[in-house]
C-alpha cells in the first residue's frame, strides 16, 4: 500500500533561517505530490504541487519542493524562514490507481519559527 | 471561482446528542467531495468521499454517516455522538475530470467538541 512519512512532527527554526521539511513517498509508480499548510483552526492551502513536469517545483510564500524519483523524496525548502511560516504541513501523494482520487496525507510537520 | 463554505464553525455537543455538518461547493459542477476529520495531536483522517450524488464510500467504520443530497453539497451525520468524535472537520473538493491528478481544496472546517 502506498504511503506517505515526513520526517520530523515538530521542526524549530530560527527566523531567517532555512526551512527544511521532509517528505518520502512509498509507490510503485511515482505518484503527484502535493504540500500542504494548514494555520491554526483553519483548513488546508496548498502550497505547490508536482505532476510529473519540472522536478523543481516553486510554490507561493517563497517555498519550493524537489521531486527525486531515485530517492522517493519530496522535500520542502524556504531560504529564510519568516514568522508568519509557523503553521503544520503536509505533504500528500495521489493514488493514481484509484479512480476515486484520493490523496494520501503525511502525519503533519508543525513548524515554530523563533525569533 | 470556486468556493466551498462549512457550517458550522464550531459546535459544542453534548455526547449522545446528533450531529450534522454541512458542506457546499460553488462555482464547479459533479466535484469529487470529501470529509476529513483531525484529532488533537494527530494527522488527517480520511472519512468518506464521493464522486456523485448517492456514491458514497466510507473509509473508517464508525458512527458517523455521510450523505449527498444534491451536487454539491456533502453532509456528515451522526445518530449519537461518541466522546472519541471531538476534533476538527474539513470537507474538501476535486475535479472530477482530473481524478488523483489534482490537488483537493479545503473548506475552512468545523470545530466538533463533544461532553
Amino acid at each position: 500500500a502506498q504511503s506517505v512519512t515526513q520526517l520530523g512532527s515538530h521542526v524549530s527554526v530560527s527566523e531567517g533561517a532555512l526551512v527544511l521539511l521532509r517528505c518520502n513517498y512509498s509507490s510503485s509508480v511515482p505518484p503527484y505530490l502535493f504540500w500542504y499548510v494548514q494555520y491554526p483552526n483553519q483548513g488546508l492551502q496548498l502550497l505547490l504541487k508536482y505532476t510529473s513536469a519540472a522536478t523543481l517545483v516553486k510554490g507561493i510564500n517563497g517555498f519550493e519542493a524537489e521531486f527525486k524519483k531515485s530517492e522517493t523524496s519530496f522535500h520542502l525548502t524556504k531560504p529564510s524562514a519568516h514568522m508568519s511560516d509557523a503553521a503544520e504541513y503536509f505533504c500528500a501523494a495521489s493514488i493514481l490507481t484509484d479512480s476515486w482520487g484520493k490523496l494520501q496525507f503525511g502525519a503533519g510537520t508543525q513548524v515554530v519559527v523563533t525569533p | 471561482s470556486q468556493t466551498i463554505h462549512q457550517w458550522p464553525a464550531t459546535l459544542v455537543q453534548p455526547v449522545g446528542s446528533p450531529l450534522s455538518l454541512e458542506c457546499t461547493v460553488e462555482g464547479t459542477s459533479n466535484p469529487n467531495l470529501y470529509w476529513y476529520r483531525q484529532a488533537a495531536g494527530r494527522g488527517l483522517q480520511l472519512l468518506f468521499y464521493s464522486i456523485g450524488i448517492d456514491q458514497i464510500s466510507s473509509e473508517v467504520p464508525q458512527n458517523l454517516s455521510a450523505s449527498r443530497p444534491q451536487d454539491r453539497q456533502f453532509i456528515l451525520s451522526s445518530k449519537k455522538l461518541l466522546l472519541s468524535d471531538s476534533g476538527f472537520y474539513l470537507c474538501a473538493w476535486s475535479p472530477p475530470q482530473l481524478r488523483g491528478r489534482d490537488e483537493q481544496f479545503f473548506g475552512p472546517g468545523t470545530r466538533l467538541t463533544v461532553l
